[in-house]
């Protein structure tokens, strides 16, 4: 598979929990994007990596949300003490100069109940 | 703040008729602009500029940049049935090797038969 994977594809969770989700880039990429989509927008920001270097996070990114990507090959995106509001389609997309280059994955869809 | 705001938010047509799809920004440190298809999952790649003028053609799709006014307008002739998607305008911006893409809203277009 040459594509960027994401996992799990759905995320069913009550309020309060945690929640921790997967994203394999292809394996070229050093650059790896984490983007939040909720019904009726388009991505929003929310951190990006070069290799394993964390280098922006979006101010909007609220103290529960985490991510790492140790030896700049997956990375993971935690949020802790879920909300309501946090649900939305979370993407991953990686690419190694930009411009063209971006690639999508499928996304998780989280619901907090 | 960096911002892509597109226009209309949603349109319905009948197959066979012509749509043309608006993008502008504002943002500071403009590498591309890139237009993306979004069918349910992840943003699939149409077009990038970057510079003015210049048409891009794919098919029965076409786009052009004004990079003096800030826009980009995004056409499709001849519409099909299979044309029904959000239609994705994404600004790219950074600097050196750091840069991101910034989304407009998207526009939901639905082709009828």
């Amino acid at each position: 598979d040459t594509g960027v994977s994401q996992d799990p594809r759905h995320k069913i969770t009550k309020r309060g929990q945690n929640v921790t989700f997967r994203c394999d880039p292809i394996s070229e990429h050093n650059r790896l994007y984490w983007y939040r989509q909720t019904l009726g927008q388009g991505p929003e920001f929310l951190t990006y990596f070069q290799n394993e270097a964390q280098l922006e996070k979006s101010r909007l990114l609220s103290d529960r949300f985490s991510a790492e990507r140790p030896k700049g090959s997956f990375s993971t995106l935690e949020i802790q003490r879920t909300e309501q509001g946090d649900s939305a389609m979370y993407l991953c997309a990686s690419s190694w100069l930009g411009g063209r280059g971006y690639t999508f994955g499928s996304g998780t869809r989280l619901t907090v109940v | 703040e960096d911002k892509v705001v597109q226009s209309p938010l949603s349109l319905v047509v009948h197959e066979g008729d012509t749509v043309t799809l608006n993008c502008s920004y504002e943002v500071t440190n403009f590498r591309s602009l890139l237009w993306y298809k979004q069918e349910k999952k992840a943003p699939t790649f149409l077009f990038m500029l970057t510079s003015s003028g210049i048409e891009k053609k794919s098919g029965r799709l076409s786009s052009i940049l004004d990079k003096k006014e800030l826009f980009s307008i995004l056409n499709i002739t001849a519409t099909q049935t299979g044309d029904s998607a959000v239609y994705l305008c994404a600004v790219e911006v950074g600097e050196d090797s750091s840069y991101k893409l910034i989304f407009g809203s998207g526009t939901r277009l639905l082709v009828r038969p």
